[in-house]
């Protein structure tokens, strides 16, 4: 069965230092979505892309995320410096696409997540 | 703009108990509705989805929803608990396809409810 895959699991990393996080959507998957769940909340978005554009990147905090998906396949999304708010699981999800026959289902990868200390 | 509201934090039942978990919706126009299960460090799961048709809705797991438009509300249940259904549950809404524009695809979660499930 197809899954969306991402790594790492697990990341420790001191503030103020740099981190990324890599995603690989099912294939054929146009739409890809990064999510943020803080401990204790529900998920939130932080960016949505269709193929390689950014759709929505309004939650995004651009002063030290970025997120980017060059090829339209894979994405990584980078915090940089990284803060001790930032801890929280990083989901990575995928869709067939925005319109058309898809009734919205969004398939999730298992998460990374990150400490910062 | 879409939220939603999950009442109650935690819900705690005995093995066999009903399980009623809530949600309630505010949206502009009838949204799609999901319900996802997420079990300790690992991502969600799609437990069941209301897009148009039958209000009541069936999942996996046993788990079934309905639809109700006049209470904007899409509570989740299940029969008869079982020890394997602790988990957390979260309600999401996205906007339908005759929304439009390009939130189309972006999925709002509610603050999710930890099922516990006593033996």
């Amino acid at each position: 069965e197809a899954e969306v895959a991402q790594s790492p699991r697990y990341k420790i990393t001191e503030k103020s230092q740099a981190v990324a996080f890599w995603c690989d959507p099912i294939s054929g998957h146009a739409t890809l979505y990064w999510y943020r769940q803080i401990l204790g909340q529900g998920p939130e978005l932080l960016v949505q892309f269709q193929d390689e554009s950014v759709v929505d990147d309004s939650q995004l905090p651009k002063d030290r995320f970025s997120a980017e998906r060059l090829k339209g396949v894979d994405s990584t999304l980078k915090i940089q410096p990284a803060e001790l708010g930032d801890s929280a699981m990083y989901l990575c999800a995928s869709s067939l696409g925005l319109a058309g026959a898809n009734t919205g289902e969004l398939f999730f990868g298992e998460g990374s997540r990150l400490t910062v200390l | 703009a879409q939220s939603v509201t999950q009442l109650g934090s935690h819900v705690s039942v005995s093995e066999g108990a009903l399980v009623l978990l809530r949600c309630n919706y505010s949206s502009s126009v009838p949204p799609y509705l999901f319900w996802y299960v997420q079990y300790p460090n690992q991502g969600l799961q799609l437990l069941l989805k209301y897009t148009t048709g039958a209000t009541l809705v069936k999942g996996i797991n046993g788990f079934e929803a309905e639809f109700k438009k006049s209470e904007t509300s899409f509570h989740l249940t299940k029969p008869s608990a079982h020890m394997s259904d602790a988990a957390e549950y979260f309600c999401a809404v996205r906007p339908s396809a005759n929304a439009g524009g390009t939130s189309y695809g972006k999925l709002t979660f509610g603050q999710g409810t930890i099922l516990t499930v006593h033996p």
